[in-house]
């Protein structure tokens, strides 16, 4: 599964509370993405990385922010969770030209 | 923005049957087609691809046709299995660029015995 995990695994968080998920991947892939998987909208993309500290935004990336300070890590934070926000959260990762590779995922839930 | 509609949302096929799953998109700049199966509790694999340098691909049972003009593409599964049943993403990308990829939002295939 190309070395890619994610932590934690599962996350149960109150409203308001700032939460950070972590990728880490041992590929040295140069490009890292975040997605978050709801019923009925597929895997939407949040924010993504092309190198070390450089990041772009995706298309659902209001109330989250990400930092990525080495190649093998890319995290993603939610300043103050929303109920909204509860979902399952990918992290993937690819080369230059190449095919992603998801991480196996973290499911989040804000209560 | 750049948007991939698939359709349909579900389908279920008698095992042995095929399904055929199909994609449009609207950034006429994408030149790179994945397609992502997911298993229930999984995480998305890609089972194929396409460039838009070739008009179809083929990988035993699994095949994708792309349509450049109309902007569209399609997934081919043949003789269909137990083990085909799980969710389908396309999406679409420009390769060339940092590899964002807009996906569609899935359809869940049932494989009936």
């Amino acid at each position: 599964d190309a070395g890619i995990t994610q932590s934690p695994r599962h996350k149960v968080t109150e409203t308001g509370t700032p939460v950070t998920l972590r990728c880490h991947q041992t590929e040295n892939h140069r490009y890292m993405y975040w997605y978050r998987q709801d019923p009925g909208h597929g895997l939407r993309l949040i924010h993504y990385s092309y190198g070390v500290k450089d990041t772009d935004k995706g298309e659902v990336s209001d109330g989250y922010s990400v930092s990525r300070s080495k190649t093998e890590d890319f995290l993603l934070t939610l300043e103050s969770a929303t109920s909204s926000q509860t979902s399952v959260y990918f992290c993937a990762t690819s080369d230059v030209d190449s095919e992603q590779y998801f991480g196996p995922g973290t499911r989040l839930t804000v209560t | 923005g750049e948007n991939v509609e698939q359709h349909p949302s579900t389908l279920s096929v008698q095992e042995g049957d095929s399904a055929v799953i199909k994609c449009t998109y609207s950034d006429s700049a994408s030149n790179y087609f994945p397609w992502y199966k997911q298993e229930l509790g999984k995480r998305p694999q890609l089972i194929i691809d396409i460039r838009s340098n070739v008009g179809e691909k083929k990988d035993q049972r699994i095949a994708v046709t792309l349509n450049k003009t109309a902007k569209h593409f399609s997934l081919h599964i043949t003789e269909t299995q137990p083990e085909d049943s799980a969710v389908y993403f396309c999406a679409a990308s420009r390769a060339s660029s940092a590899s964002k990829i807009i996906f569609g939002s899935g359809t869940r295939l049932s494989i009936r015995p």
